[in-house]
């Protein structure tokens, strides 16, 4: 089944406690990314990939780290997490082209910081 | 900048009614495409339709169809026959091909089927 896969679904963790979310593909998609939903704020773009070893910010990259070692990896770091980053967290992925690029989404994963 | 905006936070409609979400975005681009994700309970975000901006026509997917207006800078979602399994967030979300493919998501709208 074509599916992303994020990990973990829930998360409670302290702050200042290094996490990593993990996100995975099995569609061969060159574009991954990830963003961060809070109530009345929709989506927003954290970081993008548009392929292997290419990253860059989003909208909001501040206090989050990734990398793009494979292709169907693109895992988020928080390095020292805070507060503030308590939030619902998606991956998703697409192929590039001149088509009409649909995402693909994971589950979602909700983090609280404490 | 393209921006997205959604200005109903929240709608309710009753069984098998029809309800329209409205959508709006600003762009100075030509070649776009817009969509429509579904975020039910579960959290998981669905697409339920989209629009290619150089097609004229309105997009339909079975009882979710779109009012694409270019000029206007509209793209309304219109759902028929409202079902209770249609109880979710839909987010409108604004596409550029090419360069960082970025996508940009309107805040959502909340939609209440009531049995």
């Amino acid at each position: 089944e074509a599916q992303v896969t994020q990990n973990p679904r829930y998360l409670i963790t302290v702050t200042g406690k290094k996490l990593t979310v993990t996100c995975s593909q099995n569609m061969n998609h060159e574009y991954m990314s990830w963003y961060r939903q809070d109530p009345g704020l929709g989506l927003r773009q954290i970081y993008y990939s548009m392929n292997v070893e290419v990253t860059d910010k989003g909208d909001v990259p501040e206090g989050y780290k990734v990398s793009r070692k494979e292709k169907r990896n693109f895992p988020l770091i928080l390095e020292s997490p805070s507060p503030n980053q308590t939030s619902l967290y998606f991956c998703a992925s697409s192929f590039r082209g001149s088509g009409a690029n649909v995402l693909t989404f994971g589950a979602g994963s909700r983090l609280t910081v404490l | 900048a393209q921006t997205v905006t959604q200005s109903q936070p929240e709608m309710s409609v009753q069984e098998a009614e029809t309800v329209t979400l409205s959508c709006t975005y600003d762009t100075s681009e030509n070649n776009y495409y817009l969509f429509w994700y579904k975020q039910p309970p579960s959290r998981q975000m669905i697409l339920v339709i989209r629009q290619e901006a150089y097609k004229q026509q309105n997009a339909t997917e079975n009882r979710f169809s779109v009012n694409f207006q270019k000029a206007a800078k509209s793209f309304s979602l219109k759902i028929s026959d409202s079902q209770l399994g249609d109880t979710a967030m839909y987010f409108c979300a604004f596409m550029k091909p090419g360069g960082t493919y970025k996508y940009i998501f309107g805040t959502g709208t909340r939609l209440k089927v009531l049995a």
